[in-house]
C-alpha cells in the first residue's frame, strides 16, 4: 500500500464545475504539498500546509492531521486547470526518504 | 539562479553506457533532492543532500546510481551501465531547508536505447 494515496486517478469535468481531488497519508507528517504537473512535464508548488486551510484565487486545500486527509478544491473550473495534480507529504523529522513521499497524481482535464 | 536548472533537458543513451545528470537548484537553497519519473507515476524519491552531506540515498535503485553535490551547489547524478529499464524523466527540486516549500526543474527525460 502507497504512504500517500490520491483519488480519483482521472477527472473529467465541464467548465465552470468545482472539483475536488483527495489525499490520503498513512505516516508522520510535518507538511502537506500541493504540486501541480503541466502536460510538458513541470512541476509547480501550488500550496504547502501543515494544518487548517489555504486559499490562493480558485484553488483551496484544506488538511484534517488527526484523519490523515487533504483535499483540493477548484471552484469555477476552467480548461487552463487541465493538468495532474499530486500530494506529497513531507514525513516528520526521522522519515526515510528524505523530503517528499509523492502520490501517484490524479490527472483533471476540464472540459470547454 | 531564479529557478532550478536540469541539463540535458533530453538524453538518448546506449545501453551499457555512462550517463550524468546534472542539476543546478535554487541560489542560496540548502536541500537539494533527486527524484525518477516513470510515465503515468508519481515522482518516486532517490536521493537528497543537505548543503554537501547526502543525507539519505534509500531510493537509489542500486549501486549504479550515484549523486554528488561536492560543493553544496550543482548536483550530479550519474548512472553507470545504463539499462533500458533505467529510462524516465529524472526530476531535480531544492528548497530553503528541509520541510519548506520545494522548487523542481523542468527534468531531464532519459532514454535508453
Amino acid at each position: 500500500k502507497n504512504e500517500v494515496e490520491q483519488s480519483p486517478q482521472n477527472l473529467t469535468a465541464q467548465e465552470g464545475e468545482f472539483i475536488t481531488i483527495n489525499c490520503s497519508y498513512s505516516v508522520g507528517i510535518s507538511a502537506l504539498h500541493w504540486l501541480q504537473q503541466h502536460p510538458g512535464g513541470g512541476i509547480v508548488s501550488l500550496f504547502m500546509l501543515s494544518s487548517g486551510k489555504k486559499k490562493h484565487g480558485r484553488l483551496i486545500a484544506t488538511i484534517n492531521i488527526q484523519e490523515k486527509h487533504s483535499s483540493l478544491h477548484i471552484t469555477a473550473s476552467h480548461p487552463r486547470d487541465s493538468a495532474v495534480y499530486i500530494c506529497a507529504v513531507t514525513p516528520r523529522v526521522g522519515g526515510s526518504q528524505g523530503n517528499l513521499i509523492f502520490g501517484k497524481g490524479t490527472k483533471l482535464s476540464v472540459k470547454p | 539562479g531564479a529557478g532550478v536548472s536540469q541539463s540535458p533537458r533530453y538524453k538518448v543513451t546506449k545501453r551499457g553506457q555512462d550517463v550524468a545528470l546534472r542539476c543546478d537548484p535554487i541560489s542560496g537553497h540548502v536541500s537539494l533532492y533527486w527524484y525518477r519519473q516513470a510515465l503515468g507515476q508519481g515522482p518516486e524519491f532517490l536521493t537528497y543532500f543537505n548543503y554537501e552531506a547526502q543525507q539519505d540515498k534509500s531510493g537509489l535503485p542500486n549501486d549504479r546510481f550515484s549523486a554528488e553535490r561536492p560543493e553544496g551547489s550543482i548536483s550530479t547524478l550519474t548512472i553507470q551501465r545504463t539499462e533500458q529499464r533505467d529510462s524516465a524523466m529524472y526530476r531535480c527540486a531544492s528548497s530553503f531547508n528541509r520541510g519548506t516549500e520545494a522548487f523542481f526543474g523542468q527534468g531531464t527525460r532519459l532514454t535508453v536505447v
